[in-house]
């Protein structure tokens, strides 16, 4: 149980090009959900966090108005790169949680593998 | 101080022997921990959570907790070749100024296992 399902897995485009990545819960309602991005050999660095039906919290240093989040019913969260360039290239990998409370552990996706040429 | 760290590795052991990863915190108020297997170029998969002080086993793995010194242990017993992965530590609170909790990651250890 609690699969996450991220796609897609790999995309490689133009520079200024917006690119959208989707993340669903297949098997559970994801109340919460979260966006992290992972440069070669370093950690997850979360960049926001989007419950169903608000808009997301985006963490200091994350611009909103570049990295879109739509967290638009309880098994679906978009993010869209708006203009991407090539700093934007990177692991981007969706986690979702079940439920409330601290206690709960968040489950992956598989990431999707951005590339900007 | 980081909020998560661990050291970076890497920590090589032969294969059958125990591997030990460690993990420090900073946030008193943290209150579950978690550690994630990550094999290079995929994402995390959840191995164990811990929130209470003390020892949990689940098959090869154990997890250890206390949190009076702000530390949290990963034990691998009989480690496998297959164990040879980075293994990222995560501790959760309460996101500041809002009702979400928070995932900070460390910056993970690499484990080889040697046959």
């Amino acid at each position: 149980g609690a699969v996450v399902s991220q796609h897609p897995s790999w995309v490689i485009c133009k520079s200024g090009t917006s690119v959208k990545i989707e993340c669903r819960s297949l098997d559970f309602q994801a109340t919460t959900m979260f966006w992290y991005r992972q440069f070669p050999k370093q950690s997850l660095m979360l960049m926001a966090t989007s419950n169903e039906g608000s808009k997301a919290t985006y963490e200091q240093g994350v611009e909103k108005d570049k990295f879109l989040i739509n967290h638009a019913s309880l098994t679906l969260s978009t993010l869209t790169v708006t203009s991407a360039h090539p700093e934007d290239s990177s692991f981007y990998i969706c986690s979702a949680r079940t439920g409330g409370g601290g206690n709960q552990p968040q489950h992956f996706g598989d990431g999707t593998r951005l590339s900007i040429l | 101080q980081k909020e998560v760290e661990q050291n970076s590795g890497p920590l090589s052991v032969p294969e059958g022997a125990i591997a030990s990863l460690n993990c420090t915190y900073s946030d008193r108020g943290s209150q579950s921990f978690f550690w994630y297997r990550q094999y290079s170029g995929k994402s995390p998969e959840l191995i164990m959570f811990i929130y209470s002080n003390g020892d949990k086993e689940d098959g090869r793995f154990t997890a250890q907790l206390n949190k009076a010194s702000q530390y949290v242990s990963l034990l691998i017993r009989d480690s496998q070749p297959s164990d040879s992965a980075t293994y990222l530590c995560a501790v959760r609170r309460l996101h500041s100024g809002g009702s979400n909790y928070k995932l900070t990651f460390g910056k993970g250890t690499l484990l080889t296992v040697n046959p």
